[in-house]
């Protein structure tokens, strides 16, 4: 129950493009949803993340669209850009979570993006 | 400013040997955690501690072993490295706000 599943395992783009990245979870006590942007040799990047109390977040060319009832989110990149080619994690957990839980996040599987010019 | 810290970046070692990944933060977090991440693959939580002098083991069964004795340092240690050890190793912090800071990573190879 504490699986984030994410797809596609891969994407290429054209400039310009919009590629979609979409997650879905199965723990309904997960209420903080995170995306990160990794380039290689380098640690993952928060990005963007939404709770559940709205159903888009906007910011700058990323967009995360949620679906509670389906418990589907995804990552919409507008305008993509050569340098937006990363490794992009979506992720659950929650968010001020006491005991063992601890805000531990659960990523999904990742997906490689190339954005090509 | 996020400021995390792992040293080495990169390490390579023999079969048998023990070794310790370095990780420091600047910014005052309780909550630290290592990850665990071959190339391009999807993060497995190994360790994590919720302060000093607590430790708990992640998702993912691991041979390392961690400390945590001062808010700031959390190393990982492993007493005698294997081949199946081999692999990116990211250690994070993470704030009030629930978001986690990922430090550069050691990616280490095990011959």
């Amino acid at each position: 129950q504490q699986q984030v599943k994410q797809s596609p395992q891969s994407l290429i783009v054209q400039k310009g493009g919009i590629p979609i990245i979409n997650c879905a979870y199965e723990n309904t006590a997960f209420d903080y949803f995170p995306w990160y942007q990794q380039f290689p040799g380098k640690g993952p990047a928060l990005l963007i993340a939404i709770r559940p109390d709205v159903s888009e977040k906007k910011e700058g060319r990323f967009t995360i669209s949620f679906n509670k009832s389906a418990k589907q989110f995804s990552l919409h990149i507008m305008d993509s850009q050569p340098g937006d080619s990363a490794t992009y994690f979506c992720a659950a957990s929650r968010f001020n979570a006491g005991g063992t839980s601890y805000g531990k996040l659960t990523f999904g599987q990742g997906t490689i993006l190339t954005v090509h010019p | 400013e996020a400021d995390i810290y792992q040293t080495p970046r990169y390490l390579v070692i023999g079969t048998g040997k023990k070794i310790t990944l370095e990780c420091s933060q600047t910014m005052g977090h309780d909550k630290m955690y290592w990850y665990q991440q071959d190339p391009g693959m999807e993060l497995h939580l190994i360790h994590y501690s919720y302060g000093v002098n607590s430790t708990e083991k992640g998702d993912l069964s691991s041979e390392s072993t961690v400390s945590r004795i001062r808010t700031e340092h959390f190393p990982l240690t492993l007493e005698s490295a294997r081949p199946s050890h081999t692999s990116q190793y990211l250690c994070a912090s993470r704030g009030g706000n629930n978001e986690q800071f990922f430090g550069p990573g050691t990616r280490l190879t095990v011959l």
